[in-house]
């Protein structure tokens, strides 16, 4: 089974400052059409996940330009350029590839 | 707007059973592999099982394979769970969602609490 662990798990960050969040694949995603299926979420309290990027690198329709994704086999990066309060919440990674794993999730609050 | 809405969840007795359902409006439902993802009280995610758009094949995670059944009426535009012997781990907010590997948009419901005890 593929394993995804997620780094840091508590991100605790200033307003306006940056944020990177690291995620990493027992085994490399890269799946036979050659495609790479690694997405990102967001979840608040009491709401459903909502995709952020697909892909490694896509975002969804919506999702702010502050927020990037790059990354490549095993190892793969959420970046923040700038923190908004609206930002808070968990961060998972999932990968696709394999059929479907989260990782642990990412806490990000306001110092 | 898209909108999947579970129901069915509730309370049940560790050895019991209860049927998750998550109806699909103004979505191409056919169209779509869907999921079951869960949640356990302040716990991460844990994808559960699938079912291809036709429904000829499906897909568990192994906690949960020779427990739970995933089927779906595509003329009703309904996906479900079918929970056999429930465990006190199987506690958890079960989200239905598409998860699409496609560059097309990702949907969930907004979840069904499952809560198993005596």
């Amino acid at each position: 089974d593929v394993v995804v662990t997620q780094s840091p798990l508590s991100l605790p960050v200033t307003l306006g400052q940056p944020a990177s969040i690291s995620c990493r694949s027992s085994q490399s995603l890269v799946y036979s059409d050659g495609n790479t299926y690694l997405n990102w979420f967001h979840q608040r309290p009491g709401q459903s996940p909502r995709r952020l990027i697909y892909q490694v690198s896509n975002r969804d329709s919506g999702v702010p330009d502050r927020f990037s994704g790059s990354g490549s086999g095993t190892d793969f990066t959420l970046k923040i350029s700038r923190v908004e309060a609206e930002d808070v919440g968990v961060y998972y990674c999932m990968q696709g590839t394999h059929w479907f794993t989260f990782g642990q999730g990412t806490k990000l609050e306001i110092k | 707007e898209v909108q999947l809405l579970e129901s069915g969840g509730g309370l049940a007795q560790p050895g019991g059973s209860l049927r998750l359902s998550c109806r699909a409006t103004k979505f191409t439902f056919a169209s779509y592999s869907m999921n079951w993802v869960r949640q356990a009280p302040g716990k991460g995610l844990e994808w559960v099982s699938a079912i291809t758009g036709s429904g000829d094949r499906t897909f568990y995670v192994d906690s949960v394979k020779g427990r739970f059944t995933i089927s779906r009426d595509n003329s009703k535009n309904t996906l479900y769970l079918q929970m056999d012997s429930l465990r006190a781990d199987d506690t958890a907010v079960y989200f239905c969602a598409t998860l699409t590997r496609l560059p097309t948009p990702d949907y969930w419901g907004q979840g069904t609490l499952v809560t198993v005890s005596s």
